[in-house]
């Protein structure tokens, strides 16, 4: 079970705006910031969202980051069939002293 | 373009040891902290191991530790993963990943532990 707690699953129609929940404590997000990693099936993660809110050179604006407290959210606006894919957060745990990712939730464009 | 490029692993008995090995070019490979993630069969993503710039910082995931060793050789741009007393639920990809919020990624190596 992960420390981190995702939805298994979110949709939307093209066009909608969909966000992603991403659920810690105070030893990881609390404390520490949060990245986003898109993946697709067979294929390596993609780095989305690093420091909580800042996308890296390429990725699309989109794709926009927060925190607040021990939780964190992805949003995905003008959704795009090609959004569909599974999509993961991972904090830094003071506790662990170790990185947690999330159990990952699955988007699907209907 | 930052490349990292896996390489190693394949199939293993229960018990027995391999070695990943990651390759990096495009990168000041001595800047970047490097980790190594891994993958199960239909399962997430779980963060294995990490080491900082000079070798002088490891971190492992609690499960792993005393059966994994992480270290990095500057001078080749390389990073390896040594696996010991493998086990069958450590079959999984195993990913390398570059910066400290794993900003690149490999393309993912297979490991399979099976009699």
């Amino acid at each position: 079970q992960s420390v981190l707690t995702q939805p298994p699953s979110a949709s939307g129609t093209p066009g909608q705006r969909v966000t992603i929940s991403c659920s810690g404590g105070t030893s990881n997000i609390g404390t520490n910031y949060v990245f986003w990693y898109q993946q697709f099936p067979g294929t390596a993660p993609r780095l989305l969202i690093f420091d909580n809110h800042q996308r890296p050179s390429g990725v699309h604006d989109r794709f926009s980051g927060s925190k607040s407290g021990t939780s964190a959210s992805l949003a995905i606006s003008g959704l795009r069939s090609e959004d569909e894919a599974h999509y993961y957060c991972a904090a830094w745990d003071d506790i662990l002293s170790g990185w947690t990712f999330g159990g990952g939730t699955t988007l699907t464009v209907l | 373009e930052v490349q990292l490029v896996e390489s190693g692993g394949g199939l293993a008995q229960p018990g027995g040891s391999l070695r990943l090995s990651c390759a990096a070019s495009g990168l000041t490979f001595s800047n970047y902290w490097m980790s190594w993630v891994r993958q199960a069969p239909g399962k997430g993503l779980e963060w294995v191991a990490n080491i900082n710039q000079n070798g002088s910082e490891r971190y492992y995931v609690d499960s792993l530790k005393g059966r994994f060793t992480i270290s990095r050789d500057n001078a080749k741009n390389l990073v390896y993963l040594q696996m010991n007393s493998l086990r069958v639920e450590d079959t999984a990809v195993y990913y390398c990943s570059g910066g400290l919020g794993f900003d690149f990624w490999g393309q993912g190596r297979l490991v399979t532990v099976s009699s």
